[in-house]
């Protein structure tokens, strides 16, 4: 079974572009969380989709947004980039019901310059 | 979500056991023991998660103490590609409660 898959891996943006971030989730899960690692603050969680909608979200701005498509892939757009946008953005899936861990892929490194 | 208190770092032996302490002592009856590894440059690794009973798979043993204020993650034969962070992780277990608190973590480090 094929896992996690994120796209790209590393990106370079400069300050106040846009950037978006592609999932694609392990098949048949339609849970998709988001999280932001940095040295600074370790791993914080963004958001979570469930069946196409915003189930849970974390503590983080309004230039941080996501959506789930109807085949669970799930994007994450973050406008007017900042210095401290630089990270690693990690995407996991699970099944999404009660006590099932959610796997994790190997991230999309943001750099902002 | 209850806080968890990991030792920074550990060195084992390749070829011991590693064993991990986790401290949760204000864990509440609904909440989850979830163990996540990270090796440097990949996503978090699930590794192993229980309630209140002590838990095995292929990857490693999990012990959890009778008042569940702690529990102790093993590795029984630490090799050198399980050099990670292991992040032990308290979970409430419920509709919408699909997120994870990570904390630091502790770095082991197995030792040729």
């Amino acid at each position: 079974k094929a896992g996690v898959t994120q796209t790209p891996r590393y990106l370079i943006k400069t300050r106040g572009q846009q950037v978006t971030l592609s999932c694609s989730p392990i098949s048949g899960h339609r849970s998709v969380s988001w999280y932001q690692q940095t040295p600074g603050q370790g791993l914080q969680f963004l958001f979570e989709y469930f069946s196409e909608t915003q189930r849970n979200k974390g503590n983080f701005p309004g230039r941080f947004s996501g959506r789930q498509f109807s085949n669970s892939r799930s994007e994450m757009n973050v406008s007017t980039l900042e210095l401290g946008d630089s990270a690693l953005y990690l995407c996991a899936s699970s099944p999404g019901q009660e006590n099932q861990p959610q796997h994790f892929g190997d991230g999309t490194r943001l750099s902002i310059l | 979500d209850a806080k968890t208190t990991q030792p920074t770092s550990m060195d084992c032996a390749e070829g011991r056991a590693a064993n991990l302490p986790c401290n949760h002592s204000t864990i509440s009856g609904n909440e989850y023991v979830y163990w996540y590894r990270q090796i440097h440059s990949q996503g978090p690794q699930y590794i192993i998660h229980g309630l209140k009973n002590n838990e095995t798979n292929e990857m490693a043993s999990l012990i959890i103490t009778e008042d569940r204020k702690s529990s102790t993650l093993i590795l029984p034969h630490a090799t050198l590609r399980d050099t990670a962070v292991y992040y032990c992780i308290v979970r409430t277990v419920g509709a919408g409660a699909n997120n994870l608190f990570f904390g630091t973590g502790t770095r082991l480090t197995v030792i040729p």
